[in-house]
């Protein structure tokens, strides 16, 4: 059954670092998110992507935050200097399209930042 | 702000039992319904998805969607100690600005014990 795979499964960083997590969506698919759940939080959205560029974002999502597709099949989330506060599970996923699909999650990466 | 809104529980059944999850929504606006199912420290796992008003039933499971009372929930049959994870409700609401974001409820913790 096709996925969505996310490296790394686990990052630990210093705060100020930047991270870039990494997340191959279904090939098939054309809408691509990122969202968070910080520990013991509700899931939440951060961005949303289509046609090569962010097509709604979130309060969270400010401009520390960015995604990218950088080829074909590679979606990205940049967090370019970390706080301790972005310490959460960031999960990327994908939908064929905006309505009527299901949103399929990949495993997650864990990011700890201290 | 759109709100999904859960009972956090936890709720806990013995096993065989059946499991009623709730959760409301506030958005008129929102066009599909999702259960997810999350363990501790995984991805969400889509469990069902329901668009129109009514029951959708699916093995064990069958969702049940009042969109005048702003109302869906998940029961569970002959529920198992497996089926034991936290529950989260989620609402997409397609169209306009939105490009079929997810707004996720807080979640439920169930526990099957045997």
């Amino acid at each position: 059954e096709p996925e969505v795979t996310q490296t790394p499964s686990h990052q630990v960083t210093q705060m100020g670092q930047e991270v870039i997590l990494r997340c191959v969506p279904i090939s098939n698919h054309l809408y691509f998110y990122w969202y968070r759940q910080i520990l013991g939080q509700k899931v939440e959205f951060l961005v949303s992507f289509y046609n090569n560029e962010i097509s709604e974002k979130s309060e969270i999502f400010d401009d520390q935050f960015s995604v990218e597709r950088p080829d074909g099949s590679n979606f990205t989330l940049k967090i370019r200097s970390t706080k301790l506060e972005d310490s959460a599970m960031y999960f990327c996923a994908s939908s064929e399209a905006s309505s009527g699909n299901t949103i399929y999650f990949g495993e997650g990466s864990w990011l700890t930042v201290v | 702000q759109k709100e999904v809104e859960q009972n956090s529980g936890p709720l806990s059944v013995p096993e065989g039992a059946i499991a009623s999850l709730n959760c409301t929504y506030s958005d008129r606006g929102s066009q599909s319904f999702f259960w997810y199912r999350q363990y501790s420290g995984k991805s969400p796992e889509l469990i069902m998805s329901i668009y129109s008003n009514g029951d959708k039933e699916d093995g064990r499971f069958t969702a049940q969607l009042n969109k005048a009372s702003q109302y869906v929930s998940l029961l569970i049959r002959d529920s198992q100690p497996s089926d034991s994870a936290t529950y989260l409700c989620a609402v997409r609401n397609a169209g306009g600005t939105s490009y079929g974001k997810l707004t996720f409820g807080q979640g439920t913790i169930l526990t099957v014990h045997p």
